[in-house]
């Protein structure tokens, strides 16, 4: 079983209908948790960063942490032709080396 | 500012010959990463440098892998031997560290390797 699970997609939604992106992962000791946003032959974007549970807004996004339930979300309202990517999330324990354990990605398409 | 950079963006070498990829992390980025991105998968990390500290080397696949870095600036990723295996995208992070704590990692746009 993978540390970090993640639908892979692809995920193809309307212009302006609200996308849900979801991991679930197994190890305990993971506190940070980040989505990285990555467009075709680019390298992946920094979108959110959270410690630990709870909510965090920033525009159009918001990203929820369920430490009991190990799930995380990325939550995208009206979404726009631009979100058109690949959403990698991404979380780490509290070492000194603080190296990231990914998801597979889910491919988003937002038709316009 | 200038973010992660690296070198080449494209590399297309034999099976059975070495390459080498480049680094450059965000000016001040003391922490830096390589990552592995395999068609279709997740980033795998593969080392991690921190100052003078010695890196974490747990990620590397094979001994054919190794990885240098200069102080706290470039940083040079060696595949000897290449597999047609060792295709992939092959990417960069710099993050901040202070108190111990490394920060957000910043990516560059990766080097896509293809061993034919």
């Amino acid at each position: 079983q993978k540390e970090v699970e993640q639908d892979p997609g692809p995920l193809s939604v309307p212009e302006g209908a609200i996308v849900s992106l979801n991991c679930t992962y197994s190890n305990s000791a993971f506190q940070y948790f980040m989505w990285y946003r990555q467009y075709s032959r680019k390298g992946p974007e920094l979108l959110m960063y959270t410690y630990s549970s709870g909510n965090k807004e920033d525009g159009r996004f918001t990203a929820q942490v369920d430490k009991s339930s190990k799930y995380i979300s990325l939550f995208i309202r009206d979404s726009q032709p631009s979100d058109s990517a690949t959403y990698l999330c991404a979380m780490s324990g509290a070492g000194a080396t603080n190296k990231l354990i990914f998801g597979t990605g889910t491919l988003l398409a937002v038709q316009p | 500012g200038a973010g992660v950079s690296q070198s080449p963006s494209n590399k297309v070498t034999e099976k059975g010959k070495d390459v080498e990829l480049r680094c450059d992390p965000i000016s001040g980025h003391t922490a830096l990463y390589w990552y592995r991105q395999r068609l279709g998968q997740g980033l795998e990390f593969l080392i991690y440098f921190q100052g003078n500290s010695a890196p974490d080397k747990s990620g590397l696949p094979s001994d054919r892998f190794s990885a240098e870095r200069t102080g706290e600036s470039v940083s040079t990723l060696t595949i000897q031997r290449t597999q047609q295996e060792d295709s992939a995208v092959y990417l960069c992070a710099s993050s901040l560290v202070a108190g111990g704590f490394s920060y957000e990692q910043y990516f560059g746009p990766g080097t896509r390797l293809t061993v034919t």
